[in-house]
C-alpha cells in the first residue's frame, strides 16, 4: 500500500520562527511536491523535486524553501515564519512521467498556524 | 500557462441523487485532466483522469466524467450519491508531457439524508 506521511498533523508557531515540514514516502518516487490549500483557492504548488538534491520552484515560492537530501524525504522549510503563511500543507509523490503525466499521491496534510 | 475554474464553490443533494461537478480549463496546449477527491481530515485521492483515447473516463466509486474539447469542460458526475460522497473535489490539469498540476478551487458536496 502506498505512502505519503509528514511529520504533523498539527502545528502552532510563533511569527518569525523557524518552521520545518517534513515528508517521506515509501514508493520509491523521483517527484515530491508541496503545496499549500486555502480555502477556495484549491492547492497551489510550492516548490517541487524531481531528483535528490534537485529542485525546481512552483507558483507562489516567496517565503519558502526546500530540501531533498534523500530520494524518500522532502522538507519544506519556512525561514522566517509570518501569518499569512498560516495554511493547509500537503506533500505528494509520483513517478516521472515525461510521455504521460502519473498520479500524485498525497499525504494527509500538516495544518499549520502561525500566531 | 494553464489555469482551472470550478464553477459551484458548494454543491449540496439529497442521497441517491445525482450530482454534476462542473469544470473548465484554458490552455494553449494539451492537457491531461484529473478529478482528486479529499474526504473530511484526509489527503488527496485520485477518483480519475484523462490522458488520451475515449472522452468518457470511468473512475473508482461509481464516478464518470466527460472531456469535451470544444468546450473545454471535464464535468465530473454521478448518477446516485451516497451519504459518503460528502467530500471536497478538485479538478485539475497538467500539461501533456509534464509533471505539475494545476488545480481548481473546490468543490464541496454534502450529501444530505
Amino acid at each position: 500500500d502506498v505512502k505519503v506521511t509528514q511529520s504533523s498533523r498539527y502545528l502552532v508557531k510563533r511569527t518569525g520562527e523557524k518552521v520545518f515540514l517534513e515528508c517521506v514516502q515509501d514508493m520509491d518516487h523521483e517527484n515530491m511536491f508541496w503545496y499549500r490549500q486555502d480555502p477556495g483557492l484549491g492547492l497551489r504548488l510550492i516548490y517541487f523535486s524531481y531528483d535528490v538534491k534537485m529542485k525546481e520552484k512552483g507558483d507562489i515560492p516567496e517565503g519558502y524553501s526546500v530540501s531533498r537530501e534523500k530520494k524518500e524525504r522532502f522538507s519544506l522549510i519556512l525561514e522566517s515564519a509570518s501569518t499569512n503563511q498560516t495554511s493547509m500543507y500537503l506533500c505528494a509523490s509520483s513517478r516521472p512521467g515525461l510521455a504521460e503525466a502519473d498520479t500524485q499521491y498525497f499525504g494527509p496534510g500538516t495544518r499549520l498556524t502561525v500566531l | 500557462a494553464q489555469s482551472v475554474t470550478q464553477l459551484d464553490s458548494q454543491v449540496p443533494v439529497f442521497e441517491e441523487a445525482p450530482v454534476e461537478l462542473r469544470c473548465n480549463y484554458s490552455s494553449s496546449v494539451s492537457v491531461y485532466l484529473f478529478w482528486y477527491v479529499q474526504y473530511p481530515n484526509q489527503g488527496l485521492q485520485l477518483l480519475l483522469k484523462y490522458l488520451s483515447g475515449s472522452t468518457l473516463v470511468k473512475g473508482i466509486n461509481g464516478f464518470e466524467a466527460e472531456f469535451n474539447k470544444s468546450q473545454t469542460s471535464f464535468h465530473l458526475r454521478k448518477p446516485s450519491v451516497h451519504i459518503s460522497d460528502t467530500a471536497e473535489y478538485f479538478c485539475a490539469v497538467s500539461k501533456a508531457a509534464g509533471n505539475k498540476l494545476t488545480f481548481g478551487g473546490g468543490t464541496r458536496v454534502l450529501v444530505k439524508p
